[in-house]
């Protein structure tokens, strides 16, 4: 079965500083890979996925993450973070060929930006 | 299109009384999927419908949960009788089809509170 770790469940960056979020997952076969992001009070909101068309991912608001096979990890990067970047991240997998509805997260991650 | 759309968005009740949740998805969405989220265990999915047929109802927690999606635009879950320990987010969630690459689109939300 697949599963995914994100470490650290809260993040405090200030702010214009660089976001790093980890995930490292646990799959028999290289996964399809999601950061999804939550925020107060809201639904959660894709914010980019890895399909294996590309290693390096660009997602919304400026949000890019790297699949690296040989680390099993899948961590979301922004360069500056900004005051309205302060949600939780949730990093999900699933194996090919399973289905979307085999989507398994994590524990998320809260980012706080600091003014 | 206004999204995955849920009601009620809080919903307070006594233990031992019947709970339901209510979730209209994005139309023409095929798949749609109950998630409770808590604290101590994170996002966990309950169940899943394929054209409004449960596929999988693996992750409910117990008999006194159930769903019906009795036509392609509503859904609900159920709970009967309540329990403090019920008191959780309960998301629903849409997606286009069944694909493992296919982004599911979540609603806002249920805040369940069983006193």
């Amino acid at each position: 079965a697949q599963s995914v770790t994100q470490l650290g469940s809260h993040v405090s960056v200030s702010e214009g500083a660089l976001v790093l979020l980890r995930c490292n997952y646990s799959s028999s076969v290289p996964p399809y890979l999601f950061w999804y992001v939550q925020y107060p009070n809201q639904g959660l909101q894709l914010l980019l996925k890895y399909t294996s068309a590309a290693t390096l991912v660009k997602g919304i608001n400026g949000f890019e993450a790297e699949f690296k096979k040989s680390e099993t990890s899948f961590h979301l990067t922004k360069p500056s973070a900004h005051m309205s970047d302060a949600a939780e991240y949730f990093c999900a997998v699933t194996p090919p060929g399973a289905g979307s509805y085999q989507l398994t997260f994590g524990k998320g991650t809260k980012l706080s930006v600091i003014p | 299109d206004a999204g995955v759309i849920q009601s009620p968005r809080h919903e307070v009740t006594e233990m031992g009384q019947e709970v339901t949740l209510r979730c209209k998805p994005i139309s023409g969405h095929d798949y749609l999927f109950w998630y409770r989220q808590t604290m101590m265990r994170g996002l966990e999915l309950l169940i899943y419908f394929n054209n409004n047929v449960p596929i999988d109802d693996s992750g409910m927690p117990e008999d006194r949960f159930s769903a019906k999606m009795p036509n392609a635009s509503f859904s609900t879950l159920k709970i009967q009788p309540s329990e403090p320990r019920d008191s959780a987010v309960y998301f629903c969630a849409s997606s286009l089809a069944g694909a493992d690459t296919d982004t599911q689109y979540f609603g806002p939300g249920t805040r369940l509170t069983v006193l």
